[in-house]
């Protein structure tokens, strides 16, 4: 079975600074997809950045990228230029093909933002 | 135009009641899902639906009894509800695309928070 770890259950970071949040899995399978999720106090689960696992080039969404480590079997977030509105709790997942089977999330690291 | 939405967004029911939560999708996708999270944020998957079919059902209670009338909706009928079954509940789908390739990335609803007195 697939497991997701991410070691650091808070965090904090000054606004405008960079901040890496951790995630590692374990899996035996070769195919697979990370990602990760972002959960405001509203509660709505929102897509922050994917990767697949077949690509060696590290995923980036504007100030989001990742550090993608297949061998280590490492996936960690960096956020770049924080801001006061990318407080959240931010939950590392890992999926498998297809339809969702072994969806599983890691049990999250709550990032909090300070002006 | 909200793309996934859930109804009611919180829900207070005392124990041994049956209760529902709604679940539609406007995307067009053809696989659904429900996910509990407990009090410590822990999100599991509970149920998954690909074109009306049950495709995953993970070690939940037979007291969790998902319907899905069409690709566009999922909603999530719970009996005899106990103190445990205090949560929030996620509805989310994604899309196959054409050939086969999953694009696996999960649109998620806002919640609903279930409290059982």
């Amino acid at each position: 079975a697939q497991t997701v770890t991410q070691s650091q259950p808070e965090m904090s970071v000054q606004e405008a600074e960079t901040v890496t949040l951790s995630c590692t899995y374990d899996t035996s399978e070769n195919n697979y997809y990370l990602f990760w999720y972002k959960q405001p106090p509203s509660r709505q689960m929102i897509l922050v950045i994917r990767q697949e696992a077949y690509k060696q080039q590290n995923a980036t969404e504007n100030r989001f990228s990742v550090n993608f480590q297949k061998a280590a079997k490492s996936f960690s977030l960096k956020i770049s230029d924080s801001q006061l509105g990318d407080t959240a709790m931010y939950f590392c997942a890992f999926m498998k093909h297809p339809y969702g089977q072994n969806f599983v999330f890691g049990p999250g690291t709550r990032l909090s933002v300070l002006p | 135009d909200t793309a996934v939405s859930q109804t009611p967004k919180y829900l207070v029911t005392q124990m041994g009641n049956d209760k529902s939560i709604k679940c539609e999708q406007n995307l067009g996708h053809d696989t659904m899902y429900w996910y509990k999270q407990d009090s410590k944020k822990f999100l599991k998957i509970m149920f998954s639906y690909n074109n009306k079919e049950l495709i995953i059902n993970e070690t939940v209670p037979n007291r969790f009894s998902p319907k899905s009338p069409d690709k566009a909706h999922l909603n999530l009928h719970i009996n005899s509800l106990e103190l445990g079954d205090s949560a929030v509940y996620f509805c989310a789908s994604s899309q196959e695309l054409a050939g086969g390739l999953q694009d696996l990335t999960q649109y998620f609803g806002p919640g609903t928070r279930l409290l059982v007195l």
